[in-house]
């Protein structure tokens, strides 16, 4: 299994450029989630799906958007991307029996 | 809402020395808790977890026990080895909202000198 994974790994956008990072994971969990992480903050929850066509927002979903048409995949869309989104994004995905979440290797988005 | 508090870092340690890193948290549920690792330049990893009180969570030597009775899941490990140095995360999860989301403590980094 490769578990979760995220692409690009790094990414350069300049103010109001679109774009869409890729998240896959082949366990068939049923639950994705878009984490960002910011310095001294910890990781915050941008938007989950608990299956596919079901999505919703977390804490901070403005200016990103999310679909599920596949229990495998969960893109995340940066509409017209902001300074204020540069950080490091990661997906999560868990089985709907389970606690944990398994999490993938991140995408590094700098906005200039 | 739910949150979890974490000792503030940078923790520079030597080698074999003990280490414990302090996590509180509130929760109007009952909570699964969770430590996350980080290491340079990689995601998150799952370390241990509980998720009922007196639970005790191990894994490579790191423990931490989950007290309700203290709001507490404190990292523990006994020997600290250069292999260590990351960035340690705690976390809660209500499996019954929004998807079993988790809330992060801010992290602590730990350095670990020969």
């Amino acid at each position: 299994n490769a578990g979760v994974t995220q692409t690009p790994k790094f990414q350069v956008l300049k103010t109001g450029q679109s774009m869409t990072l890729q998240c896959a994971q082949d366990m068939n969990h049923e639950y994705m989630s878009w984490y960002r992480q910011d310095p001294g903050m910890g990781l915050r929850l941008i938007h989950y799906s608990v299956g596919a066509g079901i999505t919703d927002q977390g804490e901070v979903p403005n200016g990103y958007n999310v679909s599920r048409s596949t229990t495998e995949d969960f893109p995340l869309r940066l509409l017209s991307a902001a300074p204020s989104q540069t950080s490091v994004y990661f997906c999560a995905s868990r089985g709907a029996l389970q606690n944990e979440q398994y999490f993938g290797p991140g995408t590094r988005l700098t906005v200039t | 809402g739910d949150s979890v508090t974490q000792m503030e870092g940078p923790v520079t340690l030597s080698e074999e020395a003990c280490l414990t890193i302090n996590c509180t948290y509130t929760a109007t549920g009952y909570p699964s808790l969770f430590w996350y690792v980080q290491y340079p330049g990689e995601g998150l990893q799952l370390l241990l977890k509980a998720t009922k009180a007196d639970d005790k969570g191990s894994n490579k030597g790191f423990e931490a026990t989950y007290r309700k009775e203290t709001t507490s899941f404190h990292l523990e490990k006994g020997s600290v080895q250069v292999s260590d140095s990351a960035v340690y995360f705690c976390a809660l999860s209500d499996p019954y909202n929004q998807g079993g989301k988790l809330i992060f403590g801010q992290g602590t980094e730990l350095s670990v000198k020969p």
